[in-house]
């Protein structure tokens, strides 16, 4: 069974620190790694995706992947109360996208 | 922008029903899937297609099945509604055929089986 696992939360930041989320997954071959964000009552919509070991940057946004230590981050810097919401780590494992999602990190940022 | 729309916001559904929840998008995705989202259990993939009259299962699909008779439309059926099926279902969809496609998801259908 191909798991993605995250700390379900709630993580609660202050307004303007840096938010860190941590997904790990279980499948080595994962190839394919996607960060959701989910509000309440909301269906899911893609923050940023990476495929390469190393930081991708988009915004106040910055993903991190390490496939050795099969772990792969979401940094939120600057946090907004807008940003509060749930956040879902999807992974790629096989063709034709079969992707597995975690559980989410429910994320709230205090003003 | 892609839009992947779901027929109905809320459902309610006696047990033993036959239910059908539509999805249609029009951005000419190859692929299409459909989700259930339950607390604390994520989203889990019911069955997914990546082409017209193609369809595969995918972790959860008892009790459910899938018809895609074009590209644009598919359609999650359930032959007898029963209470565990009482969810958040969602549509999504992609492009292209290969693993590294974001996915682009409707706005869900709350179904209640009673």
């Amino acid at each position: 069974q191909k798991e993605v696992e995250q700390n379900s939360g709630p993580l609660s930041v202050p307004e303007g620190a840096i938010a860190s989320l941590n997904c790990t997954y279980s499948d080595r071959g994962s190839q394919s790694f996607f960060w959701y964000r989910q509000y309440s009552g909301k269906s899911p919509e893609l923050i940023m995706f990476i495929y390469s070991n190393g930081d991708k940057e988009d915004g106040r946004f910055t993903a991190q992947l390490n496939k050795a230590s099969q772990y792969v981050s979401l940094l939120i810097r600057d946090s907004q109360p807008s940003d509060s919401a749930t956040y879902l780590c999807a992974v790629n494992s096989g063709g034709y996208q079969k992707v597995t999602f975690g559980t989410g990190t429910k994320l709230q940022v205090i003003p | 922008d892609v839009k992947v729309t779901q027929s109905s916001r809320y459902l309610v559904k006696r047990t033993g029903e036959k239910v059908f929840l539509e999805c249609v998008q029009d951005m000419d995705h190859e692929n299409m899937f459909w989700y259930r989202q339950d607390p604390g259990l994520g989203l889990r993939l019911i069955y997914f297609s990546y082409d017209v009259k193609m369809k595969e299962k995918g972790d959860i699909p008892e009790g459910y099945s899938v018809s895609r008779e074009k590209k644009e439309r598919f359609s999650l059926i359930l032959e007898s509604a029963s209470t565990n099926q009482t969810s958040m279902y969602l549509c999504a969809s992609s492009f292209p055929l290969t693993g590294d496609s974001p996915l682009h998801f409707g706005n869900g259908t709350r179904l209640t089986v009673t």
